[in-house]
């Protein structure tokens, strides 16, 4: 079975601030792994995925196979970045979530 | 990248009735896929739309409450059949292309609430 821990339901921080979205995964395969953003009153959209190892909108996330973990890190927040995030696992052909993080970051 | 619509955005609706979500996507897509995401909770898979025969059902989910069809690539309805208030949740469309990488793309979902 595959499972997507995300342990924080939210997370609030002044702009500035260096950012971390926990995600945990559980899956027996060669995982592949996404993150999914939702702003308000958009929809769901992806940020980023692990195999392109690419930074977007200053976001960054390593996949770490030894600690089942690809956490969302940012150095410095926005404001602009408040919205719910979603880690993403992709099995045979399904995505399966984690239950989301909303962040928030203050001016 | 694929965009998808789904109508209605929302609906109220009565205990006992059914209600069917429409998503289309404007360029062809391999897989579709309908999610649930209820109140504060994430977005949890009911089933693979599967073009010209039966869905494939997630553990908990069956047929005869949520019927789906896929009649061509670009086209897909959910029922939410028989409702009662705990099927109140937005309803999402989603859909991979056949260029691999996983990506899906969604719809903006239906919100129902059903009194």
């Amino acid at each position: 079975a595959q499972r997507v821990t995300q342990p924080e339901k939210l997370l609030s921080v002044f702009k500035g601030a260096p950012v971390e979205l926990k995600c945990n995964y559980s899956y027996s395969g060669s995982p592949e792994l996404f993150w999914y953003v939702q702003y308000s009153r958009q929809r769901l959209q992806l940020l980023l995925r692990h195999i392109s190892r690419e930074s977007i909108k200053g976001f960054t996330a390593d996949l770490n196979k030894g600690e089942t973990s690809f956490h969302l890190k940012k150095p410095f927040a926005q404001e602009e970045d408040s919205a719910m995030y979603y880690c993403a696992l992709k099995g045979y052909s399904t995505l399966t979530f984690g239950k989301g993080t909303m962040l928030l970051v203050s001016p | 990248s694929a965009v998808i619509s789904q109508k209605p955005s929302r609906d109220i609706c009565q205990r006992g009735t059914s209600l069917t979500i429409q998503c289309q996507v404007d360029s062809q897509v391999t897989m579709m896929f309908w999610y649930r995401q209820q109140p504060g909770q994430s977005l949890t898979l009911i089933a693979t739309a599967n073009q010209g025969s039966e869905a494939t059902y997630e553990s908990g989910f069956v047929i005869d409450k949520f019927p789906i069809s896929r009649p061509n690539l670009t086209f897909s309805t959910l029922t939410v059949s028989n409702m009662s208030p705990e099927d109140s949740s937005i309803y999402l469309c989603s859909g991979r292309g056949g260029g691999g990488g996983g990506e899906l793309f969604f719809g903006e979902g239906s919100r129902l609430t059903v009194l």
